[in-house]
């Protein structure tokens, strides 16, 4: 099955800083990359997310960009904000996974500092 | 996202009790999914379904059984088998059919077992 790496496990920033939080998985085949914020004791809650035929995508002040041929993504935060203090999930599916699995990353802990 | 239910949000069972976790979805999904949630581990998927009456086991289904008798419910039982049940479980939904990968989750049940 797909792997998915996900790094940092922690990131500290202050606020307006950017902040990158980066992706690796295994599959080629892996073709759907979201990425799902969760605040404390909340549900995750997808961001954004990308297809494997865009290389970048944006909305507002976070983006994602993928590269098919390294496989890895990144999710950009710029002009952070507390209330972007969040554990940030990366997830791969492919349209060969069995009923649309989505391998997730083990989430990135943001702390933005006022 | 109101659309997807678990209940209760906090559980409490003493060990070598079974307990069961509602979960209810009025979004005409078809996809079901499990996951259980402990820190720094990431979502790691615990059964998942794609129609009434059927379902597969994922990651780490040793110690939990579900059922799928409706297409709106999925529960999910944490067996006295289930050596660690302590965590928060999540349940999750989708709509199946090309294109379609994105899973909305259920405000989660937090689940204590002494």
């Amino acid at each position: 099955g797909e792997n998915v790496e996900q790094h940092p496990s922690t990131l500290s920033v202050q606020e307006g800083d950017s902040a990158v939080i980066k992706c690796t998985y295994s599959d080629s085949a892996s073709n759907y990359f979201p990425w799902y914020k969760q605040e404390l004791g909340k549900r995750p809650q997808l961001i954004i997310d990308i297809r494997s035929n865009v290389g970048e995508k944006k909305d507002q002040r976070i983006a994602v960009t993928l590269n098919k041929t390294a496989k890895h993504f990144s999710l950009h935060i710029t002009e952070t904000q507390p209330e972007d203090s969040a554990v940030y999930f990366c997830a791969a599916t492919s349209r060969g996974s069995t009923l649309g699995r989505l391998y997730f990353g083990r989430g990135t802990q943001l702390t933005v500092w006022p | 996202d109101g659309g997807i239910t678990q209940s209760p949000k906090y559980l409490f069972r003493k060990e070598g009790q079974n307990v069961t976790l509602s979960c209810e979805q009025n979004l005409n999904h078809d996809a079901m999914y499990w996951y259980r949630q402990d820190p720094g581990q990431g979502l790691r998927l615990i059964y998942y379904s794609q129609i009434v009456n059927d379902f597969q086991k994922g990651d780490i289904a040793e110690g939990y059984s579900v059922s799928r008798e409706k297409k709106e419910s999925f529960p999910l039982t944490v067996t006295s088998a289930q050596k660690n049940p302590t965590a928060f479980y999540l349940c999750a939904s989708r709509v199946t059919g090309t294109g379609a990968y994105e899973q909305y989750f259920g405000p989660g049940t937090r689940l204590t077992v002494t």
